[in-house]
C-alpha cells in the first residue's frame, strides 16, 4: 500500500491563480481531511469528508473548496490564490470504526503564493 | 470554542526522560491523541487516551486526566532521533475531526 499520496510536492503560484492539490489514499478509508500548517504552528483543519459525496467545513475553509466523488480521492481547490495561503498542506485519512481516530498523513504539498 | 495549550519548546539530554504537557478546553471532549512530526515530514500517530490513566507504547507513554482537562506525553530513554515536534490533538464527541495544539519542539542534546 502506498498509503496517502499528495501531488504536487511543491508549487509556486502567482496571486489570483488557481490550482488543485491532489490527495489519494489506497487504504479504503472513509474519512479524509485537509489541513494547513503555517511555519512553527499546529495543523488547522480546512475541510473534511466522512465518505464519498459528503464534505464539511473545518476551522479555516475560506478560500478553498473540496469535492469527494470517490472513496480514494479528495482534491482541494484554491480558486484565487492569496499570499495568506502560503503554507504546507497535508491530507490525511482515517478508517471508520476506529475509536482512536488515528489519522494517516500524506507527505504534504508546500505552496508559495507570490 | 476549543483550545489546546502546550509548551513551545523543551530541551533534554540523550538517555533522559521528558514530559510534554497539554491542557485543553474542548466542549464535548472525547479523547486526546499525540502525534510526532520531524522537520520537513508528515505527522505520525503516537498514542491515544480516551480514559483517565496511563497508556504505554514502548518508550512512549501518554496520560490523561479528564477531571483536570490535562494530559501529557512521556518519552523515556531519549534518543537523538526523538528530536521533533509533538502535537496533542483533541477529539470531540460525534465529530470525526481533530483539533491540534500548536506543538512542542523537543530538542535532544548529546
Amino acid at each position: 500500500n502506498a498509503g496517502v499520496t499528495q501531488t504536487p510536492k511543491f508549487r509556486i503560484l502567482k496571486i489570483g491563480q488557481s490550482m488543485t492539490l491532489q490527495c489519494t489514499q489506497d487504504m479504503n478509508h472513509n474519512y479524509m481531511y485537509w489541513y494547513r500548517q503555517d511555519p512553527g504552528m499546529g495543523l488547522k483543519l480546512i475541510y473534511y469528508s466522512v465518505g464519498a459525496g459528503i464534505t464539511d467545513k473545518g476551522e479555516v475553509p475560506n478560500g478553498y473548496n473540496v469535492s469527494r466523488s470517490t472513496t480514494e480521492d479528495f482534491p482541494l481547490r484554491l480558486e484565487l490564490a492569496a499570499p495568506s495561503q502560503t503554507s504546507v498542506y497535508f491530507c490525511a485519512s482515517a478508517v471508520s470504526g476506529d475509536d482512536q481516530e488515528t489519522q494517516y498523513f500524506g507527505p504534504g504539498t508546500r505552496l508559495l503564493v507570490l | 470554542g476549543q483550545s489546546l495549550e502546550q509548551p513551545s519548546e523543551v530541551t533534554a539530554v540523550e538517555g533522559a526522560i521528558v514530559q510534554i504537557n497539554c491542557t485543553y478546553q474542548t466542549s464535548g471532549f472525547y479523547g486526546l491523541s499525540w502525534y510526532q512530526q520531524h522537520d520537513g515530514g508528515a505527522p505520525t500517530f503516537l498514542s491515544y487516551n480516551a480514559l483517565d490513566g496511563l497508556e504505554e507504547t514502548g518508550r512512549f507513554s501518554s496520560f490523561l486526566s479528564r477531571s483536570d482537562s490535562y494530559g501529557y506525553l512521556l518519552l523515556q530513554e531519549l534518543q537523538m532521533k526523538d528530536s521533533a515536534s509533538y502535537f496533542c490533538a483533541a477529539r470531540r464527541t460525534g465529530r470525526r475531526a481533530l483539533t491540534f495544539g500548536s506543538g512542542t519542539r523537543l530538542q535532544v542534546q548529546p
